[in-house]
């Protein structure tokens, strides 16, 4: 079975920290890398994806880092807020089959303390 | 702009009960899937809709799951009957279509149905 694996399970980060979360994958023909954040209570929410032919996207404090030799992808959340305090999932899905299935990576929560 | 909307929030049931879960999409995704996420555990795909054909079910238990998208907007997951390891939440995600531009679509979930089966 196709599979993402999330490290670390949980992060607790000081106010004002980088919060660093890791994934890895196995399926080579995976093409298109999400980050969803949930509160507790809500459905996941997007919040940045990247595709294979780049190594980094930043959006605001969220920056993506790519590694397609290694076949890894993080998550960089700088100057954190407590307002993170979310649970935080990579996903990954390929396109060649046509049908864009997520698989999700089991989530790591974190907590930012003030 | 409205979100996926989903209905009950909540359902606590005795096992072998029947038990069905709502969803309305975003207005226009042509895409809707239906996940279960477990305690602890990332959403993993049931079914997935394009307009009312259910196009990839072959995670979904069908001897005792059913779903449908009758007229391609709504859809409604059935579970008959329930059992204890169903406890979980049932997320509904949509999307605009596979042939949008840009290929890969942003899949948007509702809050989802926290299930409890006693």
């Amino acid at each position: 079975q196709q599979q993402v694996k999330q490290s670390p399970q949980s992060l607790i980060v000081q106010k004002g920290g980088i919060s660093i979360i890791n994934c890895a994958y196995e399926n080579t023909a995976f093409d298109y890398f999400p980050w969803y954040q949930q509160f507790p209570g809500k459905g996941p929410a997007l919040l940045i994806a990247i595709r294979p032919d780049v190594s980094e996207k930043k959006e605001g404090r969220f920056t993506i880092s790519f590694n397609k030799s290694a076949k890894q992808f993080s998550l960089h959340i700088m100057d954190s807020q407590p307002g993170d305090s979310a649970t935080y999932f990579c996903a990954a899905s390929s396109s060649g089959a046509g049908s864009y299935q997520l698989t999700f990576g089991k989530g790591t929560k974190l907590s930012v303390i003030p | 702009e409205a979100g996926v909307v989903q209905s009950p929030r909540y359902k606590i049931i005795e096992k072998k009960q029947p038990v069905a879960f709502w969803c309305n999409p975003i207005s226009g995704h042509n895409t809707l899937y239906w996940y279960r996420q477990n305690l602890g555990q990332g959403p993993e795909l049931l079914i997935r809709y394009e307009n009312e054909e259910a196009v990839d079910d072959s995670q979904l238990p069908k001897d005792r799951f059913s779903a449908e998208r009758l007229k391609g907007v709504d859809s409604t997951l059935k579970i008959q009957p329930a059992e204890l390891g169903d406890s979980a939440v049932y997320l509904c995600a949509s999307s605009l279509g596979l042939f949008s531009a840009g290929g890969q679509e942003t899949q948007y979930f509702g809050p989802g149905t926290r299930l409890l089966v006693l």
